[in-house]
């Protein structure tokens, strides 16, 4: 099955600085690769995802770049702010019957911290 | 419209009993999800239907069932509750094209076992 490793798993930023978090995946079938933001007690919500045929997206201040010979994917936050202190997981989709690639892999998160 | 919601929000169980979680969306989404969190874990999946009539085994299947009910409906039973599946529970739904699936997540159930 797939496996998803994210890194860090803590990242602290002064606010208006950049953040990155990488992830790799193992499964060089996986095409759909979504990002999360997660806040205390709350469900995950969607902030932005790649398919396999495209190598970067941007969407504001978040850009999601996918590099598929080398498998890994990155976050990419710019001029951060308060709100966006929040953890951040990383998946891709994944088959674990052999058919039904219907579930996503998830990493283990990041908790991004934004220091005023 | 409500989205994913679930049932119950908290619950707090002893070791050996049972409970169904249950999730609904009114979403129109063909396929639905089980995933369990766990404090370091990430999400993992437990069992999943692609479509109506239809379930399937995830990463963590082992001490659950399922049952999906209707297109709407998609249930998540302990039969025998342990505490070693104390965790944020979450139901998600999609609307799956090709194997491009946005999910939806519920707000959660935190379960206890004690």
């Amino acid at each position: 099955g797939e496996n998803v490793e994210q890194h860090p798993s803590t990242l602290s930023v002064q606010e208006g600085d950049s953040a990155v978090i990488k992830c790799t995946y193992s499964d060089s079938a996986s095409n759909y690769f979504p990002w999360y933001k997660q806040e205390l007690g709350k469900r995950p919500q969607l902030i932005i995802d790649i398919r396999s045929n495209v190598g970067e997206k941007k969407d504001q201040r978040i850009a999601v770049t996918l590099n598929k010979t080398a498998k890994h994917f990155s976050l990419h936050i710019t001029e951060t702010q308060p709100e966006d202190s929040a953890v951040y997981f990383c998946a891709a989709s994944g088959s674990y019957s052999g058919g039904g690639a219907d579930g996503l892999t998830f990493g283990k998160g990041t908790h991004l911290i934004i220091q005023p | 419209n409500a989205g994913v919601t679930q049932t119950p929000k908290f619950q707090v169980l002893k070791t050996g009993q049972s409970m169904t979680l249950q999730c609904a969306q009114d979403m129109n989404h063909n396929s639905m999800y089980w995933y369990r969190q766990d404090p370091g874990m990430g999400l993992r999946l437990i069992y999943y239907s692609a479509s109506e009539g239809t379930t399937d085994k995830g990463e963590v299947p082992n001490g659950y069932n399922v049952s999906r009910l209707n297109k709407r409906e998609f249930s998540l039973r302990l039969e025998s509750a342990a505490p070693s599946q104390t965790s944020v529970y979450f139901c998600a739904s999609s609307y799956r094209i090709q194997r491009y699936n946005e999910q939806f997540f519920g707000p959660g159930t935190r379960l206890t076992v004690l």
